[in-house]
């Protein structure tokens, strides 16, 4: 079946620092991966997406890997700041193409 | 602004009671969506749109139910079957081009508390 998984539920860093938040995947197929982060109490807001004919993509502050050959995703956080606290999600299109499958996520904590 | 309004923000419900969640976006999308989330949990998918007057189950849909009358309008309902309907629901909507579905954008979100 489709499941989308993250390796660690929490991570601490300091401001400053950068922050890698990892995703393994268990559909080979999958063409589309996006993370979203989600404050306390909201909805989830998008932070980069990435199709599967790519490896990388960097956005503002943002980029994401993806190694098809392991079928890992990973979301890198550059000089980290108390703004990017929050729970972090990996997800994947499903096989129909219809609908996102979404990881369990990672509580991301950045100290000062 | 565009965007996509759930209400109520907070919802609470006596055990055998049906409860509606309505979501309303005007960004044109044909596509919608109904998560669920639990503590410490991803967002599980309960039902999906594609198109007015067509809807899908998706991995957790028993115990509710759907309608798309309208393109800017998917309302869930929380029947008295769901066993265990205490959690977060979030709304979301997305463009479905050719290619499949892209970027969901959600709401804020409805906290529903059974009692």
């Amino acid at each position: 079946g489709e499941s989308v998984g993250l390796h660690l539920p929490t991570l601490s860093v300091q401001e400053g620092d950068n922050s890698i938040i990892n995703c393994a995947y268990s559909n080979s197929a999958s063409d589309y991966f996006i993370w979203y982060k989600q404050e306390s109490g909201k909805g989830p807001q998008f932070i980069i997406d990435i199709r599967s004919n790519m490896d990388k993509r960097q956005g503002q502050r943002v980029t994401v890997l993806l190694n098809k050959t392991v079928k890992h995703l990973s979301l890198q956080i550059a000089a980290t700041q108390p703004g990017d606290s929050a729970v972090y999600f990996c997800a994947e299109r499903n096989q129909a193409g219809t609908a996102l499958i979404f990881g369990k996520g990672t509580t991301l904590s950045v100290s000062s | 602004d565009g965007g996509i309004t759930q209400s109520p923000k907070y919802l609470f419900r006596k055990e055998g009671q049906n409860v509606t969640l309505s979501c309303e976006q005007n960004l044109n999308h044909d596509a919608m969506y109904w998560y669920r989330q639990d503590p410490g949990q991803g967002l599980r998918l309960i039902y999906y749109s594609q198109i007015v007057n067509d809807f899908q189950k998706g991995d957790i849909a028993e115990g509710y139910s759907v309608s798309r009358e309208k393109k800017e309008s998917f309302p869930l309902t929380v029947t008295s079957a769901q066993k265990n309907p205490t959690a977060f629901y979030l709304c979301a909507s997305s463009i479905h081009g050719p290619g499949g579905t892209g970027e969901l954008f959600f709401g804020e979100g409805s906290r529903l508390t059974v009692l």
